[in-house]
Protein backbone atom coordinates (compact mmCIF):
# COMPACT_ATOMS: atom_id res chain seq x y z
CA UNK A 1 0.00 0.00 0.00
CA UNK A 2 1.38 3.33 -0.91
CA UNK A 3 2.17 5.68 1.48
CA UNK A 4 2.82 9.81 1.07
CA UNK A 5 4.15 11.43 4.45
CA UNK A 6 4.19 14.91 4.31
CA UNK A 7 6.64 17.04 6.30
CA UNK A 8 7.84 20.42 7.73
CA UNK A 9 7.58 23.51 9.77
CA UNK A 10 3.78 24.01 11.59
CA UNK A 11 4.43 27.68 11.75
CA UNK A 12 5.92 30.02 9.21
CA UNK A 13 6.07 33.76 9.62
CA UNK A 14 4.43 36.48 7.23
CA UNK A 15 6.56 37.26 4.16
CA UNK A 16 8.91 34.10 4.71
CA UNK A 17 8.68 30.97 2.74
CA UNK A 18 6.59 27.83 3.20
CA UNK A 19 8.58 25.06 2.64
CA UNK A 20 7.20 21.73 2.69
CA UNK A 21 8.53 17.54 1.71
CA UNK A 22 6.32 14.64 0.90
CA UNK A 23 8.38 11.39 0.85
CA UNK A 24 6.80 8.61 -0.98
CA UNK A 25 6.96 4.92 -0.02
CA UNK A 26 8.00 3.48 -2.94
CA UNK A 27 9.77 4.15 -6.23
CA UNK A 28 6.64 4.69 -8.38
CA UNK A 29 7.35 8.49 -8.15
CA UNK A 30 10.04 7.48 -10.78
CA UNK A 31 7.13 6.47 -13.20
CA UNK A 32 5.55 8.12 -16.02
CA UNK A 33 2.55 7.10 -15.44
CA UNK A 34 1.89 9.40 -12.13
CA UNK A 35 2.04 13.18 -11.00
CA UNK A 36 2.66 14.27 -7.88
CA UNK A 37 0.34 16.96 -6.33
CA UNK A 38 -0.13 19.48 -3.27
CA UNK A 39 -3.56 20.51 -2.08
CA UNK A 40 -4.19 22.88 0.44
CA UNK A 41 -7.02 23.45 2.85
CA UNK A 42 -7.66 26.34 4.92
CA UNK A 43 -9.49 25.11 7.97
CA UNK A 44 -13.28 24.49 7.63
CA UNK A 45 -13.12 25.52 4.01
CA UNK A 46 -12.96 23.31 0.43
CA UNK A 47 -10.12 21.62 -2.02
CA UNK A 48 -7.40 24.11 -3.49
CA UNK A 49 -5.18 22.39 -5.85
CA UNK A 50 -1.74 24.16 -5.42
CA UNK A 51 0.08 22.28 -8.91
CA UNK A 52 1.37 19.31 -9.75
CA UNK A 53 4.68 17.85 -11.39
CA UNK A 54 5.82 14.47 -13.08
CA UNK A 55 8.76 12.97 -12.36
CA UNK A 56 11.26 14.82 -15.19
CA UNK A 57 10.00 17.75 -13.64
CA UNK A 58 7.59 19.17 -15.66
CA UNK A 59 5.27 21.02 -13.44
CA UNK A 60 1.96 22.86 -13.41
CA UNK A 61 0.46 25.36 -10.82
CA UNK A 62 -2.95 27.20 -9.98
CA UNK A 63 -2.87 30.08 -11.82
CA UNK A 64 -4.30 32.34 -8.26
CA UNK A 65 -1.03 30.96 -7.07
CA UNK A 66 1.48 30.41 -9.96
CA UNK A 67 3.64 33.82 -8.97
CA UNK A 68 4.25 32.38 -5.64
CA UNK A 69 4.74 28.78 -6.22
CA UNK A 70 7.68 25.99 -7.19
CA UNK A 71 7.26 22.37 -6.84
CA UNK A 72 10.22 20.36 -7.27
CA UNK A 73 10.85 16.50 -7.74
CA UNK A 74 13.94 14.15 -6.48
CA UNK A 75 13.34 11.27 -7.44
CA UNK A 76 16.70 9.98 -6.17
CA UNK A 77 14.97 10.31 -2.84
CA UNK A 78 11.39 9.10 -3.46
CA UNK A 79 10.72 13.19 -2.45
CA UNK A 80 8.57 15.93 -4.01
CA UNK A 81 8.55 19.51 -2.31
CA UNK A 82 6.72 22.76 -2.11
CA UNK A 83 7.82 26.27 -1.59
CA UNK A 84 4.89 28.93 -1.39
CA UNK A 85 6.89 32.61 -0.83
CA UNK A 86 5.21 35.53 0.43
CA UNK A 87 3.14 34.00 3.14
CA UNK A 88 0.33 35.72 4.39
CA UNK A 89 -2.53 34.62 6.79
CA UNK A 90 -4.42 33.41 4.29
CA UNK A 91 -2.13 30.68 3.37
CA UNK A 92 -2.80 28.81 6.92
CA UNK A 93 -4.18 25.64 5.87
CA UNK A 94 -3.91 22.13 6.12
CA UNK A 95 -0.87 21.00 3.40
CA UNK A 96 -1.73 17.56 1.66
CA UNK A 97 0.63 15.60 -0.90
CA UNK A 98 -1.23 13.27 -3.74
CA UNK A 99 -0.30 11.28 -6.04
CA UNK A 100 -2.03 11.40 -9.51
CA UNK A 101 -3.12 8.73 -11.50
CA UNK A 102 -4.13 8.42 -15.38
CA UNK A 103 -6.29 5.35 -16.44
CA UNK A 104 -7.68 4.53 -19.80
CA UNK A 105 -11.34 5.08 -19.48
CA UNK A 106 -14.59 4.21 -22.29
CA UNK A 107 -17.21 6.32 -21.96
CA UNK A 108 -20.09 5.96 -24.59
CA UNK A 109 -17.89 3.83 -26.97
CA UNK A 110 -14.79 6.61 -26.97
CA UNK A 111 -11.31 5.81 -24.86
CA UNK A 112 -9.33 8.37 -23.51
CA UNK A 113 -7.31 9.28 -20.12
CA UNK A 114 -8.74 9.77 -17.01
CA UNK A 115 -7.11 11.93 -14.28
CA UNK A 116 -7.73 11.46 -10.64
CA UNK A 117 -6.13 11.48 -6.93
CA UNK A 118 -5.93 7.80 -5.92
CA UNK A 119 -3.48 8.19 -2.62
CA UNK A 120 -2.98 11.17 0.17
CA UNK A 121 -1.08 12.00 2.31
CA UNK A 122 -2.21 12.25 5.98
CA UNK A 123 -1.73 16.19 5.76
CA UNK A 124 0.02 18.90 7.80
CA UNK A 125 -1.44 21.89 9.28
CA UNK A 126 0.74 25.13 8.52
CA UNK A 127 0.08 28.27 10.55
CA UNK A 128 1.15 31.72 9.09
CA UNK A 129 1.71 33.57 12.07
CA UNK A 130 3.83 36.44 13.78
CA UNK B 1 -10.57 28.19 -16.35
CA UNK B 2 -13.92 25.78 -15.33
CA UNK B 3 -15.87 26.26 -12.06
CA UNK B 4 -17.56 23.60 -10.08
CA UNK B 5 -20.49 24.71 -8.05
CA UNK B 6 -21.89 21.39 -5.92
CA UNK B 7 -25.36 21.17 -4.56
CA UNK B 8 -26.74 21.50 -1.92
CA UNK B 9 -24.21 23.27 0.17
CA UNK B 10 -25.50 20.82 3.18
CA UNK B 11 -27.71 17.61 2.68
CA UNK B 12 -29.72 16.22 6.14
CA UNK B 13 -30.78 12.84 5.95
CA UNK B 14 -31.36 9.37 7.61
CA UNK B 15 -29.49 6.50 7.25
CA UNK B 16 -31.19 4.07 5.04
CA UNK B 17 -32.26 7.59 2.56
CA UNK B 18 -30.91 8.11 -0.71
CA UNK B 19 -28.90 11.13 -1.21
CA UNK B 20 -28.66 13.04 -4.30
CA UNK B 21 -25.29 15.12 -4.91
CA UNK B 22 -24.77 17.68 -7.98
CA UNK B 23 -21.83 19.18 -9.41
CA UNK B 24 -22.17 21.49 -12.24
CA UNK B 25 -19.16 22.65 -14.20
CA UNK B 26 -19.40 26.39 -15.96
CA UNK B 27 -18.30 24.79 -19.13
CA UNK B 28 -19.09 21.39 -21.05
CA UNK B 29 -16.44 18.87 -19.24
CA UNK B 30 -15.18 16.02 -20.73
CA UNK B 31 -16.80 12.98 -18.33
CA UNK B 32 -13.25 11.07 -17.99
CA UNK B 33 -12.20 13.83 -16.26
CA UNK B 34 -15.05 14.43 -13.53
CA UNK B 35 -14.21 12.36 -10.04
CA UNK B 36 -15.88 12.38 -6.56
CA UNK B 37 -13.93 12.33 -3.14
CA UNK B 38 -15.65 11.56 0.48
CA UNK B 39 -13.80 13.61 3.17
CA UNK B 40 -14.32 12.66 6.57
CA UNK B 41 -13.56 15.58 9.84
CA UNK B 42 -10.16 15.25 10.46
CA UNK B 43 -8.75 12.69 7.59
CA UNK B 44 -7.49 13.00 4.04
CA UNK B 45 -10.20 13.02 1.05
CA UNK B 46 -10.62 9.47 -0.26
CA UNK B 47 -11.11 9.15 -3.92
CA UNK B 48 -14.59 7.38 -4.61
CA UNK B 49 -15.26 7.78 -8.37
CA UNK B 50 -13.07 8.51 -11.42
CA UNK B 51 -14.46 9.00 -14.78
CA UNK B 52 -17.56 10.19 -13.41
CA UNK B 53 -18.99 6.56 -12.91
CA UNK B 54 -16.38 4.33 -11.99
CA UNK B 55 -16.45 3.62 -8.65
CA UNK B 56 -12.70 3.13 -7.19
CA UNK B 57 -10.81 -0.11 -5.62
CA UNK B 58 -12.86 -1.34 -2.84
CA UNK B 59 -16.09 1.82 -2.43
CA UNK B 60 -19.24 0.05 -2.16
CA UNK B 61 -22.05 -0.42 -5.07
CA UNK B 62 -24.28 1.88 -2.95
CA UNK B 63 -22.05 4.80 -4.38
CA UNK B 64 -22.88 5.28 -8.12
CA UNK B 65 -22.00 8.43 -10.42
CA UNK B 66 -23.44 9.79 -13.72
CA UNK B 67 -23.41 12.61 -15.88
CA UNK B 68 -21.81 14.40 -18.78
CA UNK B 69 -21.41 18.15 -20.26
CA UNK B 70 -21.91 20.08 -17.46
CA UNK B 71 -24.41 18.20 -15.20
CA UNK B 72 -22.55 15.78 -12.75
CA UNK B 73 -24.82 13.87 -10.20
CA UNK B 74 -23.34 11.45 -6.85
CA UNK B 75 -25.69 8.99 -5.75
CA UNK B 76 -25.77 7.28 -2.12
CA UNK B 77 -28.35 4.46 -2.67
CA UNK B 78 -28.91 3.33 0.96
CA UNK B 79 -27.21 5.31 3.40
CA UNK B 80 -25.27 4.22 5.95
CA UNK B 81 -23.93 5.57 9.38
CA UNK B 82 -20.20 6.23 7.88
CA UNK B 83 -21.52 7.96 5.02
CA UNK B 84 -22.19 11.16 6.51
CA UNK B 85 -19.35 13.39 5.16
CA UNK B 86 -18.16 15.95 3.23
CA UNK B 87 -18.24 14.92 -0.63
CA UNK B 88 -16.19 16.96 -3.80
CA UNK B 89 -16.28 17.13 -6.99
CA UNK B 90 -12.73 17.45 -8.98
CA UNK B 91 -12.37 17.91 -12.50
CA UNK B 92 -8.45 17.37 -14.33
CA UNK B 93 -7.50 17.54 -17.35
CA UNK B 94 -10.07 19.51 -18.85
CA UNK B 95 -7.16 22.12 -19.62
CA UNK B 96 -4.03 20.56 -20.29
CA UNK B 97 -3.09 19.62 -16.58
CA UNK B 98 -5.43 21.90 -14.56
CA UNK B 99 -7.21 20.71 -11.71
CA UNK B 100 -10.15 22.19 -9.98
CA UNK B 101 -12.31 21.18 -6.83
CA UNK B 102 -16.16 22.07 -6.42
CA UNK B 103 -16.68 23.54 -3.13
CA UNK B 104 -17.96 20.75 -1.47
CA UNK B 105 -21.52 19.27 0.17
CA UNK B 106 -22.26 18.70 3.50
CA UNK B 107 -23.73 15.08 4.18
CA UNK B 108 -25.39 15.59 7.94
CA UNK B 109 -27.84 13.35 9.69
CA UNK B 110 -31.09 14.35 10.37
Amino acid sequence: QLQLQESGPGLVKPSETLSLTCTVSDDSIGSSAYYWAWIRQPPGKGLEWIGSISYSGSAFYNSSLESRVTISIDTSRNQFSLKLNSVTAADTAIYYCARRTEKMITLGGLIGWGYFFDYWGQGTLVTVSS
Amino acid sequence: EIVLTQSPGTLSLSPGERATLSCRASQSLNSRYLAWYQQKSGQAPRLLIFGASSRATGIPDRFSGSGSGTDFTLTISRLEPEDFAVYYCQQYGSSPYMCSFGQGTKLEIK
